[in-house]
């Protein structure tokens, strides 16, 4: 069965304080894995999709990598408003409906100035 | 704005009774998915359409059912409400290609309480 287990729960940060959170994955085929930002109140916003291991792709003081098992979403010199869950997904094999995301229980971040 | 709109925002509803979610989107992508998220849980997946016409179940479909008649609308109904079936309801699109998806765009939720 496809598991996506994010750690930590929580993560009480200083601002610039650099920080990682990692979220691994046991799928039968990774097709895609998918960061997302979300916000108290919000839906989900996109941030990132990696395709393979090895992949890395930044956005700000954001940057994701992706290995065969994990996913590293490394915040760098953080501010107050990187505050918010910051939730992995990951799309299975195309022989699985490709219409499919399984999400991990998140990781909260609050940043204190 | 382009994106994807849900209705109600929230509702308190009586157990027994029913309901219907409300999404559109209007970014014409194929792909269209219901979630739930609880504490705890983070987001599950209700049912989902890849494309209109078609709908498949998720992770946790029972009690509801959903319809796809165009592009555009998916919405999502309660037959007969639980207070387990109180949580918040996100919608969410994306595009497909032929070998998979793109991100999934989301609504800013539904939240609904079972009394």
């Amino acid at each position: 069965e496809d598991q996506v287990t994010q750690s930590p729960e929580a993560l009480r940060l200083q601002e610039g304080e650099s920080s990682s959170l990692n979220c691994s994955y046991t799928v039968s085929g990774l097709r895609g894995l998918f960061w997302y930002r979300q916000d108290p109140g919000k839906g989900p916003e996109f941030l990132f999709t990696l395709y393979s291991a090895g992949e890395e792709k930044e956005k700000e003081r954001l940057k994701a990598t992706l290995t065969k098992k994990e996913s590293f979403l490394h915040i760098t010199a953080p501010k107050p408003e990187d505050s918010a869950t910051y939730l992995c997904a990951v799309q299975a094999s195309p022989t699985d409906s490709w219409g499919k995301l399984q999400f991990g229980a998140g990781t909260q971040v609050v940043v204190t100035p | 704005i382009a994106g994807i709109t849900q209705a109600p925002t929230s509702q308190i509803l009586a157990a027994g009774r029913r309901m219907t979610l409300r999404c559109t989107q209007d970014m014409r992508h194929n792909a269209m998915y219901w979630y739930r998220q609880d504490l705890g849980l983070g987001l599950r997946l209700i049912h989902y359409s890849n494309t209109a016409g078609t709908t498949g179940k998720g992770e946790v479909p029972d009690g509801y059912s959903v319809s796809r008649a165009n592009t555009d609308d998916f919405p999502l109904t309660l037959a007969s409400a639980v207070p387990s079936q109180t949580s918040v309801y996100f919608c969410a699109s994306s595009a497909t290609w032929d070998r998979g998806t793109t991100e999934a765009f989301f609504g800013q939720g539904t939240r609904l309480t079972v009394v």
